[in-house]
């Protein structure tokens, strides 16, 4: 069974760096064409593909966003790490992670984690 | 820089057809895009309905399908049911391995 899960702050402060982690089990990123992605989702608004990590530690970033993100593996914990600097009260959203599997497909997701950014 | 466009709402009424569309502010989308199709209702991670424009994801009702409609990727709802009613996104790769979701469409069911 496929499961992940974020971790990190629920609150920041305008300037502040983000950390969050994506704990996985289930599947080994190391299996060819797995990925994670995360995705953020201010309240009410839409999904917003933000990185991407390969099998291969390929990594790849929103267009918008590719100055203030980085993302990294811990093959042995099977944890996946995202950080996001210079944070501003815009990016108060849920964040999530997400299998992506050889079909390209977001197939399986983390219950999401809730950042609000505010001084 | 190319933003994805989808219809913001849309309705149907129970048993009756839907096309949403996923489309580019410039340009045309086609298979090279391999759209995604996610559902989700309020609360709710998204569930992936259709990948690679027109492949069903394990245990999605036949009702739902993807194709490729003019210059636009687009979902089909055939016999809408009350518990379509939701937020639909289409997700595109846009190459170089980055992928992106468009602005989401709110289907009412009424």
């Amino acid at each position: 069974q496929v499961t992940l899960r974020e971790s990190g702050p629920a609150l920041v402060k305008p300037t502040q760096t983000l950390t969050l982690t994506c704990t996985f089990s289930g599947f080994s990123l190391s299996t060819n064409k797995m990925c994670v992605t995360w995705v953020r989702q201010p309240p009410g608004k839409a999904l917003e593909w933000l990185a991407r990590i390969d099998w291969d530690d390929d990594k790849f970033y929103s267009t918008s966003l590719r100055t203030r993100l980085t993302i990294s593996q811990d093959a042995s914990k099977n944890q996946v790490v995202l950080t996001m600097t210079n944070m501003d009260p815009v990016d108060t959203a849920t964040y999530y992670c997400a299998r992506q599997n050889w079909n390209d497909v977001l197939d399986s997701w983390g219950p999401g984690t809730l950042v609000a950014v505010s001084s | 820089q190319t933003v994805v466009t989808q219809e913001p709402s849309l309705s149907v009424s129970p048993g009756g057809t839907v096309t949403l569309t996923c489309g580019l502010t410039s340009g045309s989308v086609s298979t090279s895009y391999y759209t995604n199709w996610y559902q989700q209702t309020p609360g709710q991670t998204p569930r992936t309905l259709i990948y690679s424009t027109n492949s069903r994801s394990s245990g999605v009702p036949n009702r739902f399908s993807g194709s490729i409609l003019g210059n636009k990727a687009a979902l089909t709802i055939t016999g809408a049911q009350a518990d379509d009613e939701s937020d639909y996104y289409c997700l595109l790769y846009m190459g170089s391995g980055i992928w992106v979701f468009g602005g989401g469409t709110k289907l009412t069911v009424l």
